[in-house]
């Protein structure tokens, strides 16, 4: 079975800090991984996707996450956070019957 | 405005009371999904819909009834409310071409407390 395994509960950081959130799953097959945020009282949105191609997967907000098929691994990454990222942040797999199997979420804390 | 839509945004109600939860989308997708969000459980399937007229059982639907008569539509209904089913509760739908590589999209959720 697939699972998605989210390393930190929270992340505390300081402002212009960089970032990485840590995502590993378990699949034997090809997956389409997937980073959501969810800010304070709204649903999740789509953050960024790979699917296939580049490794390499940027979102228009300067988050990016990386690919790395011997790792079992999909980590997103920041250089430098706003406190206008401070949100939950959610990894997600594709499951074979078109459900997404997701993480437990990692909340990102901007410290000023 | 395109998008979806859930309502009521706030519920408060008692045990043993039925509440339903609606969910509506305007893109005509397939695929329309009812998760509930608690501290420590992350995000949990309750059921799901491939189109209209099908549905199918997450992970936890216990105490939980859904319908699909319309494309646009994907009610959630506690039959019998109980104090475990207080929950932030999100409605999501996707298009079925190429199913697997398309996101989720998500509605605002139904905070829901039964007291």
């Amino acid at each position: 079975a697939q699972s998605v395994t989210q390393l930190d509960s929270q992340v505390p950081v300081f402002e212009e800090a960089p970032v990485e959130l840590r995502c590993n799953y378990s699949s034997s097959v090809s997956v389409y991984l997937f980073w959501y945020v969810q800010y304070p009282n709204q649903g999740l949105q789509l953050l960024l996707k790979y699917l296939s191609g580049s490794t390499l997967v940027e979102s228009i907000n300067g988050f990016e996450a990386e690919f790395n098929k011997s790792q079992t691994s999909f980590h997103l990454r920041k250089p430098s956070v706003h406190i206008s990222d401070t949100a939950e942040y959610f990894c997600a797999v594709s499951a074979s019957n078109y459900q997404l199997i997701w993480g437990a979420g990692t909340k990102l804390i901007i410290k000023p | 405005d395109a998008g979806i839509t859930q309502s009521p945004r706030y519920k408060i109600t008692e045990t043993g009371r039925q509440v339903t939860l609606m969910c509506h989308q305007t893109w005509s997708h397939s695929y329309m999904f009812w998760y509930r969000q608690d501290l420590g459980h992350g995000l949990r399937l309750i059921y799901y819909s491939a189109a209209a007229d099908i549905t199918d059982k997450g992970e936890v639907p216990d105490g939980y009834v859904v319908s699909r008569s319309k494309t646009e539509n994907f009610p959630l209904t506690l039959e019998s409310a109980t104090r475990s089913q207080t929950s932030v509760y999100f409605c999501a739908s996707s298009e079925s071409v190429g199913a697997q590589g398309q996101p989720q999209h998500f509605g605002d959720g139904t905070r829901l407390s039964i007291l």
